[in-house]
């Protein structure tokens, strides 16, 4: 199955900063790579993901980059501010078949890199 | 969009007894449904999958007699922690998918288990 590792796994940065973190996959089926934002007892919000077909992806202050050679992505995060402190949570995911046929993506996490940006 | 809701959004049960967790797609036919557990501080781990009308499909190393899974609608499916003990207790959370890749999380359910 996919295995899914992220580094590092706690970051620290003024704000204004940029952040960096990286992840790595196994398996080279994944197509689909989301980044979660998780804040103390909620959900997983997604915000930013990219396919395979795309090298990078950028929505305002936050981007994505994969490099499916050597199947590692990142997400970049630039001009941080205190309130993008948060856990962060990458994902891999390749199509699966279930034992009906149905195909579904399945997502495979990684550790979490918990985000402070001090003030 | 996408809106997927989980309930109760927190409880407490005894040891030995049984805790029914819902997850509900309210604006969307869910294909399928997954449902994750988290620990403090750690990732999330998928237990199941689930479609409508079939049976889960569990990961390794998780209990299918202990957890679970019905998946009676494509809106509805529900997670039944059976038997509960202290060591169950945990942040359980759903997501659905409407085919694609993506997926939709629900706010999560905490279990606590006296």
């Amino acid at each position: 199955g996919e295995n899914v590792e992220q580094h590092p796994s706690t970051l620290s940065v003024q704000e204004g900063d940029s952040a960096v973190i990286k992840c790595t996959y196994s398996d080279s089926a994944s197509n689909y790579f989301p980044w979660y934002k998780q804040e103390l007892g909620k959900r997983p919000q997604l915000i930013i993901d990219i396919r395979s077909n795309v090298g990078e992806k950028k929505d305002q202050r936050i981007a994505v980059t994969l490099n499916k050679t050597a199947k590692h992505f990142s997400l970049h995060i630039t001009e941080t501010q205190p309130e993008d402190s948060a856990v962060y949570f990458c994902a891999a995911s390749p199509n699966v078949l279930n034992a009906g046929g149905t195909s579904y993506g399945k997502l495979t996490f990684g550790q979490g890199t918990i985000l402070t940006v001090h003030p | 969009g996408a809106v997927v809701s989980q309930h109760p959004s927190w409880v407490i049960c005894k040891s030995g007894t049984s805790v029914k967790i819902e997850c509900r797609s309210l604006d969307f036919q869910a294909t399928t449904m997954f449902w994750y557990r988290q620990f403090p501080k750690k990732s999330l781990m998928l237990m199941a999958t689930s479609n409508e009308g079939s049976k889960a499909t569990y990961e390794q190393g998780v209990e299918k007699d202990k957890f679970l899974i019905n998946h009676a609608s494509l809106t509805l499916s529900t997670l039944t922690v059976t038997s509960a003990h202290p060591e169950d207790s945990s942040f359980y959370i759903c997501s659905a998918s409407k085919g694609r890749n993506e997926q939709y999380f629900g706010p999560g359910t905490r279990l606590t288990v006296t």
